[in-house]
């Protein structure tokens, strides 16, 4: 089956700086990609779309100058938090769509935690 | 764009008992996918329905989608320890297909 890895799955930084997160898909190439957000006991919000060699499109109120997303090729998107700060501290979930008519496969989520 | 309310936001049960969490929307859904997510972990693709009145089963989960296609509901028969999680009804939508996902309801099974 499709698998999506997603690296790494816990990171502790200092409050303003930089943290990357590697989206992978292992078996398929995905020329979409999605990041999403999850707050302790809330569900999942969406925070952009990663498009193959263009750029993300990001939703309402999601700061792109702040989460920067690169899909360079198609096997991997990446997501960096720049100059993170304590209410940033979240998990981070990548999900990769294999085609139209296949479900999305999501990676293990990377919990960010900045001090 | 669309939403959906999802109901209730915590279920205790005792295991053995059966377990029910509903998905409704104002306005007609084309689709509605189920998630669960284990403690910790990511969701979990389980069903994706489509067809007005379709009701899909896998082992003891019962899902249904309403004639209107405007809720949807997933039942759980003799709930499991291992049935423990939150479970997801989510939209798929846009031309990327992007997933808009409910509130969750987060099922505890008390042995």
């Amino acid at each position: 089956g499709a698998v999506v890895s997603q690296h790494p799955s816990w990171v502790i930084c200092k409050s303003g700086t930089s943290v990357k997160i590697e989206c992978r898909s292992l078996d398929f190439q995905a020329t979409t990609m999605f990041w999403y957000r999850q707050f302790p006991k809330q569900s999942l919000m969406l925070m952009a779309t990663s498009n193959e060699g263009s750029k993300a499109t990001y939703e309402q109120g999601v700061e792109k100058d702040k989460f920067l997303i690169n899909h360079a090729s198609l096997t991997l998107s990446t997501l960096t938090v720049t100059s993170a700060h304590p209410e940033d501290s979240s998990f981070y979930i990548c999900s990769a769509l294999r085609n139209h008519n296949s479900p999305l496969h999501f990676g293990n989520g990377t919990r960010l935690t900045v001090t | 764009g669309q939403q959906v309310m999802q109901i209730p936001q915590y279920q205790h049960v005792q295991e053995g008992e059966d377990f029910t969490t509903y998905c409704n929307s104002s306005t007609t859904l084309s689709n509605i996918q189920w998630y669960k997510q284990r403690p910790g972990g990511h969701p979990v693709f389980l069903i994706q329905l489509v067809k007005s009145g379709e009701v899909k089963k896998q082992k003891r989960l019962t899902f249904q989608f309403g004639e209107a296609k405007k809720n949807s509901s997933l039942h759980i028969t003799a709930t499991q320890t291992t049935d423990v999680g939150t479970y997801f009804c989510a939209l798929s939508s846009g031309s990327a297909r992007q997933l808009t996902f409910g509130s969750g309801t987060q099922l505890t099974v008390l042995p």
